[in-house]
């Protein structure tokens, strides 16, 4: 079965350092990834995606993430950590071939002052 | 340019009863989709539409019915509310570029408790 893992429920940061939120998947078939954040009480919005060629993908708000192949892994990081990035960040292969995303369970980021 | 617009944003429903919530974009995208949010659980597809006229179950469709009214707008209804659908219901959108590799777009929410 198609799955995705986000291992930790939470993740904190002091602000100005470098943050990380992991992801790793098992999807067959070479799946495109997306990252996505949640506010409170808002919808989701999409910050980056890869779909092939470079590994380090750049996307909104400074965010990038590292694809690794050999891994199935796909994080999310930021050098910098900024106070107001503190959210809930989901991970979503795609099932390739459908219409499906495979949403993970979500990290929430913490970035303390 | 709204996006995606869903209605209404909260609702409280007793046991037995139904409701629709309704979904509209104004991309133009081809498909839509609905998912539910629950603690600990992610986003899980209850049905889904690739293109106007069509409509396919998800991962958790039981106790959901769904309608694409046409291009702009998907509803989906609960018949017979059970507590067990408490949660936050979303609709998105993925933009138009093939099957799984567009970016999803999201409404802001609608949610709903049923007592």
């Amino acid at each position: 079965a198609q799955s995705v893992a986000q291992p930790e429920d939470q993740v904190n940061v002091a602000e100005g350092n470098p943050l990380t939120v992991k992801c790793t998947y098992s999807v067959s078939g070479n799946p495109y990834l997306f990252w996505y954040v949640q506010y409170p009480n808002r919808g989701l919005q999409f910050l980056l995606k890869y779909i092939t060629g470079d590994n380090l993908v750049k996307g909104s708000y400074g965010f990038e993430a590292e694809f690794n192949k050999s891994q199935t892994s796909f994080h999310l990081k930021k050098p910098s950590a900024l106070v107001s990035d503190s959210a809930l960040y989901f991970c979503a292969p795609s099932d390739p071939g459908t219409y499906k995303y495979i949403f993970g369970t979500g990290t929430r980021l913490k970035v303390l002052a | 340019n709204a996006g995606v617009t869903q209605t209404p944003k909260f609702q409280v429903l007793k046991t037995g009863q139904s409701m629709t919530l309704q979904c509209a974009q104004d991309m133009n995208h081809n498909s839509m989709y609905w998912y539910r949010q629950d603690p600990g659980m992610g986003l899980r597809l209850i049905y889904y539409s690739a293109s106007e006229g069509t409509t396919d179950k998800g991962e958790v469709p039981n106790g959901y019915n769904v309608s694409r009214l046409n291009k702009r707008e998907f509803s989906l209804r609960l018949e017979s509310a059970a507590p067990s659908q408490t949660s936050v219901y979303f609709c998105a959108s993925p933009a138009r570029q093939g099957r799984g590799t567009g970016e999803l777009f999201f409404g802001e929410g609608s949610r709903l408790t049923v007592l």
